[in-house]
């Protein structure tokens, strides 16, 4: 089956404490990418990926670090987490020619 | 900036009832855009998208959405709304030239009356 894979599913931490949410994907895309959702806010990119070893910052990177050395994985890196990093946490990949995204199914985090 | 808005953050209609839910996005250049649909506790999934030729364009479930450029809108309807309609709809925006940054709407939380 054709899936965007998330984990942890939900994860509660203190601040500081460094922590990796890993994301993965079986359809080859070339593309991923990472989103927070707020209350209110929406989708915001936090960064995206065209291909491995290739990574863009999007509207609110800060914070936050990520890398491509494998296709198929993108993980989201949080070296010192704060309370205003709580939120839903979404991967996405498409193909590099295509304009479809498919979401993994969101992790939610929060940070006390 | 670019930015995407969805008029109604909360929209609730009658069982069979039209669907009209709204999205304008602020930029000289006409942008890609989409309209997803998110089911509680789960991940966005596409519900259809406008790139280039026919400015209305159908998607799943019976939902169409029409590209007018001269009101900068791409607003999605369904004639007849059903239960299962009931989630969370974003609309996004990407633009040619930067084409893997996309911009979401806040969302409208569509509620079905029986």
């Amino acid at each position: 089956e054709a899936q965007v894979t998330q984990n942890p599913r939900y994860l509660i931490t203190v601040t500081g404490k460094k922590l990796t949410v890993t994301c993965s994907q079986n359809m080859n895309h070339e593309y991923m990418s990472w989103y927070r959702q707020d209350p209110g806010l929406g989708l915001r990119q936090i960064y995206y990926s065209m291909n491995v070893e290739v990574t863009d910052k999007g509207d609110v990177p800060e914070g936050y670090k990520v890398s491509r050395k494998e296709k198929r994985n993108f993980p989201l890196i949080l070296e010192s987490p704060s309370p205003n990093q709580t939120s839903l946490y979404f991967c996405a990949s498409k193909a590099g020619n295509s304009y479809e995204q498919y979401f993994g199914p969101g992790t939610r985090l929060t940070v006390t | 900036a670019q930015s995407v808005t969805q008029l109604g953050s909360h929209v609730s209609v009658s069982e069979g009832a039209l669907v009209l839910l709204r999205c304008n996005y602020s930029s000289s250049v006409p942008p890609y855009l989409f309209w997803y649909v998110q089911y509680p506790n789960q991940g966005l999934q596409l519900l259809l998208k406008y790139t280039t030729g026919a400015t209305l364009v159908k998607g799943i479930n019976g939902f169409e959405a029409e590209f007018k450029k001269s009101e900068t809108s791409f607003h999605l309807t369904k004639p007849s709304a059903h239960m299962s309609d009931a989630a969370e709809y974003f609309c996004a925006v990407s633009y040619p030239l930067t084409g893997n940054q996309f911009y979401f709407g806040t969302g409208t939380s569509l509620t079905v009356i029986p």
